[in-house]
């Protein structure tokens, strides 16, 4: 069974750093692109990052480009989101997701649970 | 960066009805959508890929047509685990983008 288990989540302050983390089982995890989407309670999803199979090119949307990375380890079969200038409008959940192919243009089959980042002062 | 228009943005049905949800993009993008349910409290749930391929275990009630700019989804005979909120996701290009949802409520 596929399972990707989200972590990391919690109260920020503005400007401060953050590591998220997933922790994928029951699939060949190097085989698949690997993304984080997120989304405001209440509000719509926003793509964030992406990384491929082999983790030799990463994506961003423009809202994290410089501030957030996106990293895996294929041995540990497990990716991360290392956010770092955090904005009170990074406030939302965070979901790990699956990518069905090894490029991140292909669909998201699983998500995590979500974890829920709060930047506030 | 492409645009997804979802319409109608909230819709009032009873359970045995036949919906249909659409999704507008910016730009032509061949096959590359895909539809998500989201339950209340809950994650988002991949229904249909490219268009109109039914993810495994997914019910027939489900269904997606277009081409180019101009999707659709279909729910034939609403259940009452179908009173959600859903999403279409383009992935012909980077940025990935989502529409902006469409909530299914109880009439």
């Amino acid at each position: 069974e596929v399972q990707l288990l989200d972590s990391g989540g919690g109260l920020i302050h503005p400007g401060g750093s953050m590591r998220l983390s997933c922790a994928a089982s029951g699939f060949t995890f190097r085989s698949h692109a690997m993304n984080w989407v997120r989304q405001v309670p209440g509000k719509g999803l926003e793509w964030v990052s992406s990384i491929v199979a082999s983790g030799g090119r990463t994506f961003y949307a423009d809202s994290v480009k410089g501030r957030f990375a996106i990293s895996r380890d294929n041995s540990q079969n497990t990716v991360y989101l290392q956010m770092n200038t955090l904005r009170l409008d990074d406030t939302a959940i965070y979901y790990c997701t699956r990518g069905r192919y090894g490029d991140p243009k292909s669909e998201f089959d699983y998500w995590g649970q979500g974890t829920l980042v709060s930047v506030s002062s | 960066d492409i645009q997804l228009t979802q319409s109608p943005s909230s819709l009032s049905a009873s359970v045995g009805d036949r919906v249909t949800i659409t999704c507008q993009a910016s730009h032509h993008i061949s096959n590359f959508l895909n539809w998500y349910r989201q339950k209340p409290g809950g994650v988002p749930k991949l229904l249909i890929y490219g268009v109109s391929n039914l993810e495994t275990g997914v019910p027939s009630r489900f269904s997606g047509h277009g081409s180019g700019t101009n999707f659709s989804f279909t729910i034939s005979g609403l259940q009452p685990e179908d009173f959600a909120t859903y999403f279409c996701q383009q992935y012909d290009r980077l940025p990935l983008t989502f529409g902006g949802g469409t909530k299914l409520e109880v009439k």
